[in-house]
């Protein structure tokens, strides 16, 4: 079983400055199945980026995503209002056949 | 505008039986596989089950393997979750998601069903 561990847990950060969160995969995984959510409070994920770095339609271009193996991170280059909530990061193919990582909150400093 | 919306949540027994449907519009809802994953109340996102286009191939998380049921019926643009034999644990909220082994990610998500498994 594949287990996705994200980093830090809470990020504290100011608007206008830049955040990187981390996920780190217990086993390499394809960059092809790799993919992030943003989930602010009382609404459903929202997929950022998949495929590690492609972003997905109507996405800011502060947002974007690297990595490969079992690091993969993703980066916010400057922190709008609008962005703090919830990252996780999600994987395909290893059993369970889709997992995601516990989440990391990026809140106001 | 693509739109995913749930219904069928509610509270039920432990032991009892619930079934969540999740009505697709704003695209062709035969060319895409389809999820569910749930989130327990202030935790984090469980992929649930999963069914490719026609519902000819389905793949459960072992946490509800022989005890939910995943279908589609894509006349009716429809798909459902038949949630029988109910724990405690299984109190979440069920999202029901665009995508699957077509896909390998989630582009678009309901608002959300919640359900509640208590005596």
């Amino acid at each position: 079983e594949i287990v996705l561990t994200q980093s830090p847990g809470t990020l504290s950060l100011s608007p206008g400055e830049r955040a990187t969160l981390s996920c780190r995969a217990s086993q390499s995984i394809s960059s092809y199945y790799l993919a992030w959510y943003q989930q602010k409070p009382g609404q459903a994920p929202r997929l950022l980026i998949y495929g590690a770095s492609s972003r997905a339609a109507g996405i800011p271009d502060r947002f974007s995503g690297s990595g490969s193996g079992t690091d993969f991170s993703l980066t916010i280059s400057r922190l709008e209002p609008e962005d703090f909530a919830v990252y996780y990061c999600q994987q395909y193919g290893h059993s369970p056949l889709f997992s995601f990582g516990p989440g990391t909150k990026v809140d106001i400093k | 505008e693509v739109q995913l919306v749930e219904s069928g949540g509610g509270v039920v027994r432990p032991g009892g039986s619930l079934r969540l449907s999740c009505a697709a519009s704003g695209f062709t809802f035969g060319d895409y596989g389809m999820s569910w994953v749930r989130q327990r109340p202030g935790k984090g996102l469980e992929w649930v089950s999963g069914t490719n286009w026609n519902g000819g191939s389905s793949n459960y998380a072992d946490s509800v393997k022989g005890r939910f049921i995943m279908s589609r019926d894509n006349t009716k643009n429809s798909l459902y979750l038949q949630m029988n034999s109910l724990r405690a644990e299984d109190t979440a909220f069920y999202y029901c998601a665009r995508g699957y082994a077509d896909l390998y990610y989630f582009d678009y998500w309901g608002q959300g069903a919640l359900v509640t498994v208590s005596s």
